[in-house]
């Protein structure tokens, strides 16, 4: 129940295109959200976030789409750059009590020039 | 500011052989955390911390030991080092919401 599955393991993606990374929870105490990026050598930073009260967050290119009655959300790349290319950690929070974090299993981007 | 900065940034150790990692914040965080990273698994929690003097088993806790003497400093040790140790080992500290990660320290035991 404490898992956060995760898909696809990798992904290549055309410059411009789009790149979508999917995750899916089981534990309905999740109520945060948040997407990862991390560069090769580098930790992990945060990208962008979501609570489970909106459907949809959007920050520049970045979105993020939660369906909370399949507990599902997403991560959508738009005009995906090569500076994009990364691995891509999604989480999920319990912000009650310690806060812990359950992170998916990571999504290797690679975006073509 | 210098955010969480963790040393050393790579170690290599002998099976049974002991060490410490370094952890240190400069943004009075109360919580920190230390995570092992590997390929396919993404990131566990091994211990944290909620502040000075306390600590906590996260996931996969077997094998290591973590002390929070000072706010600022989170020390991860390992006892008795064993192959499956090794890992890139991540320490981040929390604002709110938000997770701060150190650059990793890249840990090899043979």
């Amino acid at each position: 129940q404490q898992q956060v599955k995760q898909s696809p393991q990798s992904l290549i993606v055309q410059k411009g295109g789009i790149s979508i990374i999917n995750c899916a929870y089981e534990n309905t105490a999740f109520d945060y959200f948040p997407w990862y990026q991390q560069f090769p050598g580098k930790g992990p930073a945060l990208l962008i976030a979501i609570r489970p009260d909106v459907s949809e967050k959007k920050e520049g290119r970045f979105t993020i789409s939660f369906n909370k009655s399949a507990k599902q959300f997403s991560l959508h790349i738009m005009d995906s750059q090569p500076g994009d290319s990364a691995t891509y950690f999604c989480a999920a929070v319990t912000t009650s009590g310690t806060y812990k974090y359950i992170f998916g299993t990571g999504t290797r981007l690679k975006v073509l020039a | 500011n210098a955010g969480v900065t963790q040393t050393p940034k790579f170690r290599v150790l002998k099976t049974g052989q002991s060490m410490t990692l370094l952890c240190a914040q400069d943004m009075n965080h109360e919580y920190m955390y230390w995570y092992r990273q590997d390929p396919g698994m993404g990131l566990r929690l091994i211990h944290y911390s909620v502040g000075e003097g306390t600590t906590a088993k996260g996931e996969v806790p077997d094998g290591y030991n973590v002390s929070r003497l000072k706010k600022q400093n989170f020390l991860l040790g390992l006892e008795s080092a064993a192959p499956s140790q090794t890992s890139v080992y991540f320490c981040a500290s929390r604002d709110w919401e938000t997770q701060y990660f150190g650059p990793g320290t890249r840990l090899l035991v043979l």
